[in-house]
């Protein structure tokens, strides 16, 4: 079976601060893909950044990347240089064929 | 740039009505989904749809629930005789099959509450 773990629930940064969001996950598959979506207030779900677990480089997109260690199974989000509209639940969720879902992290970003 | 979009944004029903929510996934996707975000929870996997029947449902889904794509462009989920439990955000998704729903993203709705009273 699929599972994912978030094991922060709760987290805060500063504006300009750089955080990590940990992710954790198990799977029995062999080539799997692995997403952190971002829901913001209006409870919309908008992906952040997807990680192919056969390539070896972590994904970047802009202001976030991944830090994937493969035999850890541990997939963290880091966004630097944090802003405002920042401030959402993030959820780490990987296939195959549906998505499970972590807990989410609740991030703040303060001023 | 296309979106998932789903009506109604709200709906609010009586205890043992049926309801019936709806989305219009991305015009070229083939692999279609449900979930559920009870408040203050995290999101549920119910149902994928893929070549006109269902490819897998979790346990969540009984006999209460269905799907449908009735035409080209809708699918529907449709909830025969709701219970209090069943107030949650549902949210719709669709994914491309190129490269397979293995490893697609999902590109999610801006989802439905339904709130039963």
């Amino acid at each position: 079976a699929q599972t994912v773990t978030q094991s922060q629930p709760e987290m805060s940064v500063q504006e300009a601060e750089t955080v990590t969001l940990s992710c954790t996950y198990d799977t029995s598959e062999s080539n799997y893909y692995l997403f952190w979506y971002k829901q913001p207030p209006s409870r919309q779900m908008i992906l952040v950044i997807r990680q192919e677990a056969y390539k070896q480089q972590n994904a970047t997109e802009n202001r976030f990347s991944v830090n994937f260690q493969k035999a850890a199974k541990s997939f963290s989000l880091k966004i630097s240089d944090s802003q405002l509209g920042d401030t959402a639940m993030y959820f780490c969720a990987s296939p195959p064929r549906k998505l499970t879902f972590g807990t989410g992290t609740r991030l703040q970003v303060t001023l | 740039e296309p979106e998932v979009t789903q009506t109604p944004s709200h709906q609010v029903t009586q205890m043992g009505q049926e309801v019936i929510l709806r989305c219009v996934p991305i015009s070229n996707h083939l692999y279609f989904y449900w979930y559920r975000q009870i408040l203050g929870q995290k999101v549920e996997f119910l149902v994928s749809f893929y070549n006109n029947e269902i490819s897998e449902k979790s346990e969540i889904f009984d006999d209460q629930f269905s799907v449908e794509r009735p035409d080209g462009s809708n699918f529907t989920l449709k909830i025969r005789s709701t219970k209090l439990e069943d107030s949650a955000m549902y949210f719709c998704a669709s994914s491309d099959p190129a490269g397979g729903a293995l490893s697609t993203e999902a590109f999610f709705g801006q989802g439905t509450r339904l709130t039963v009273v």
